[in-house]
């Protein structure tokens, strides 16, 4: 069973608008999530993260929301610019998981039109 | 800063053959991770190692083995490939707690014919 799901493949958005990504998350044990950024032929790479205790969390253009009700997180890039054009995994953890390991997405592929 | 050094970045194998991926960190982590990457299924852990000298299965691990050579190392091994090990398969690593995020590796493109 997928326990972090990522509903929508692609997204699509012109340049200088909002990027919402969203993710949900079935295991309320979770307590920190995520988000990993891919460009191709690359390796992901750790883009913003929330911990369960909060509601939101902000790094420049890049902004975190969780739901914990809805279980539900959301990313949102405000400006979008051509460069994030990249595919965007979320993932959760239980911070008692043994190692530590991650549970990801499926991935969103956002593509930023000029 | 090398991070994590992933090898070979290309394969193609035959059906049965074997191959050993390696990977590598710099950065003094103890936790390591094979993830594998397939169209629609995000990214799907194999094996990890919380610490040196141990290993662990995750959710795919099934015709893969695992061996934490040393701190820095972390290899996984397919000692019969099949189709369905055609896969594009990442190495992470990070500190203990999953709260400092991983740093992945480029990837390993690996086809089996």
């Amino acid at each position: 069973d997928q326990q972090v799901k990522q509903n929508s493949p692609s997204l699509s958005v012109q340049e200088g608008r909002i990027s919402i990504l969203n993710c949900d998350y079935t295991n309320s044990m979770f307590d920190y999530f995520l988000w990993y950024k891919k460009y191709p032929a690359e390796g992901p790479t750790f883009l913003i993260s929330i911990s369960s205790i909060k509601d939101k969390n902000e790094d420049g253009r890049f902004t975190v929301f969780l739901n914990k009700s809805a279980k539900h997180l959301s990313l949102h890039i405000v400006p979008s610019q051509p460069g994030d054009s990249a595919v965007y995994f979320c993932a959760a953890s239980g911070i008692y998981n043994q190692g530590g390991k991650l549970i990801f997405g499926q991935g969103t592929e956002l593509s930023v039109k000029p | 800063n090398a991070g994590v050094t992933q090898t070979p970045k290309f394969q193609v194998l035959k059906t049965g053959q074997s191959m050993t991926l390696q990977c590598a960190q710099d950065m003094n982590h103890n936790s390591m991770y094979w993830y594998r990457q397939d169209p629609g299924m995000g990214l799907r852990l194999i094996y990890y190692s919380a610490s040196e000298g141990t290993t662990d299965k995750g959710e795919v691990p099934n015709g893969y083995n695992v061996s934490r050579l040393n701190k820095r190392e972390f290899s996984l091994r397919l000692e019969s490939a099949a189709p369905s090990q055609t896969s594009v398969y990442f190495c992470a690593s990070s500190e203990v707690a999953a709260t400092y995020g991983y740093t992945f590796g480029s990837g390993t493109r690996l086809t089996v014919v």
